[in-house]
């Protein structure tokens, strides 16, 4: 067990809604990232947060967006949902922003968009 | 930006057998490198990594991979596998003193036939 926690396991939406994932990281770690994960595809990177503040994002489009809470959880929110959404989505926390340190992952949300 | 190929998509091995995972990346300055290991229905999690120093190094379960600078290559090898090593195996690669993201390849399943 890794200690991190993701919530729900499972969500089914129809394209055009909005969604909220939530994520609760190993104690101790202050930074979070969040990864989608198509199937037959490894995980790539959405963004990053360090101390409640966005540290760095990856190529997806503003639609998707996040937070980071006093207690080091966060969310992730994506609006305006499209088919190519479906995915598994990946919370991770590590200490020190990540750097030079391992990331744990949770076991993720899968998301279907209908 | 940094990219990771991994060329095989499913390995199929006996117990007992070697196994060697091939991972190049693409980027133009200094990595750090990672395996990545997912059981089946448990969370992604570390196997190696690689920052600096002894090309050579060794992750849990007898996992070793070798950082080959000059071929851009970070293969995983085990001398004789068994059932249990049945996975799906990511490489990724992130920016030397990054605290950003990981970039993972697409995966390797492995599958160990008893």
């Amino acid at each position: 067990e890794t200690g991190v926690t993701q919530s729900p396991t499972h969500l089914i939406k129809t394209r055009g809604q909005q969604v909220t994932l939530r994520c609760s990281s190993q104690s101790g770690h202050n930074t979070v990232s969040w990864y989608q994960q198509a199937l037959g595809q490894g995980p790539q990177f959405i963004f990053q947060y360090y101390r409640e503040e966005e540290n760095g994002r990856g190529n997806f489009p503003p639609r998707f967006s996040g937070l980071q809470f006093p207690n080091y959880s966060s969310e992730l929110n994506v609006n305006a949902l499209e088919l190519d959404d479906s995915a598994l989505y990946l919370c991770a926390s590590s200490e020190k922003e990540g750097r030079g340190e391992k990331l744990f992952f949770g076991s993720g949300t899968q998301l279907s968009v209908l | 930006a940094q990219s990771v190929s991994q060329h095989n998509h499913h390995v199929i091995l006996s117990e007992a057998a070697s196994l060697e995972l091939g991972c190049n990346y693409s980027y133009g300055g200094t990595v750090n490198l990672f395996w990545y290991v997912q059981y089946p229905g448990q969370h992604l999690q570390l196997l190696l990594k690689y920052f600096s120093g002894d090309p050579l190094v060794k992750g849990i379960k007898g996992f070793e991979a070798e950082f080959i600078k000059s071929k851009f290559s970070f293969n995983l090898r085990k001398p004789s596998v068994q059932w249990s090593d049945t996975a799906e195996y990511f490489c990724a690669v992130r920016p030397s003193g990054s605290a950003r993201q990981l970039t993972f390849g697409s995966g390797t399943q492995l599958t160990v036939l008893p």
